[in-house]
């Protein structure tokens, strides 16, 4: 089944505590994406990648880092998580671009 | 900054009815325009998508464009309950842009 998996489905830490959020997808897309959704403020773009080794910021980068050792995989890291970084969040991919998104199930994160 | 404006909602619709949603973009750029349907809880879907002026039809779902307007459209015919949820549109010039999303429900 074509899917993008992210993990863990739900996360509660403390401000400061380093955590991984980790994305896979099976469908060979080359272009891979990290959102964040808050009430009333959609969903914003923390990082993309257009393929292997290629990452870029999006509209909400600090606090954030990725990386894409391979294709399949596009971690989110947030080194010293703050309770403003509390949010859902997503993964995605697609063939090209930003273009027919699959997402991720979510990452529900509450930072205390 | 380029924005992607929808009502909030909720728009409530009876069972049957034709539910209408809509979203203006700002930048004149955009060339290709997305709605996601999202569930309480769950992922974005997307459920069409349209790249040029007029009308595209996929079964009960019709997306509208009108560049010179700048303004997105989706109608759903006969609605259902099952198409409660919130509906995401996004335009893309550039880089993919979201609204906040329209809540949707229908009422049997």
């Amino acid at each position: 089944e074509a899917q993008v998996t992210q993990n863990p489905r739900y996360l509660i830490t403390v401000t400061g505590k380093k955590l991984t959020v980790t994305c896979s997808q099976n469908m060979n897309h080359e272009y891979m994406s990290w959102y964040r959704q808050d009430p009333g403020l959609g969903l914003r773009q923390i990082y993309y990648s257009m393929n292997v080794e290629v990452t870029d910021k999006g509209d909400v980068p600090e606090g954030y880092k990725v990386s894409r050792k391979e294709k399949r995989n596009f971690p989110l890291i947030l080194e010293s998580p703050s309770p403003n970084q509390t949010s859902l969040y997503f993964c995605a991919s697609s063939y090209g671009g930003d273009e027919k998104l699959f997402f991720g199930s979510g990452t529900q994160l509450s930072v205390l | 900054q380029k924005e992607v404006e929808q009502n909030s909602g909720p728009l409530s619709v009876p069972e049957g009815a034709i539910a209408s949603l809509n979203c203006t973009y700002s930048d004149r750029g955009s060339q290709s325009f997305f709605w996601y349907r999202q569930y309480s809880g769950k992922s974005p879907e997307l459920i069409m998508f349209i790249y040029s002026n007029g009308d595209k039809e996929d079964g009960r779902f019709t997306a509208q464009l009108n560049k010179a307007s700048q303004y997105v459209s989706l109608l759903i015919r006969d609605s259902q309950p099952s198409d409660s949820a919130t509906y995401l549109c996004a335009a893309q010039g550039g880089k993919l842009i979201f609204g906040q999303g329209t809540e949707l429900s229908v009422k049997p």
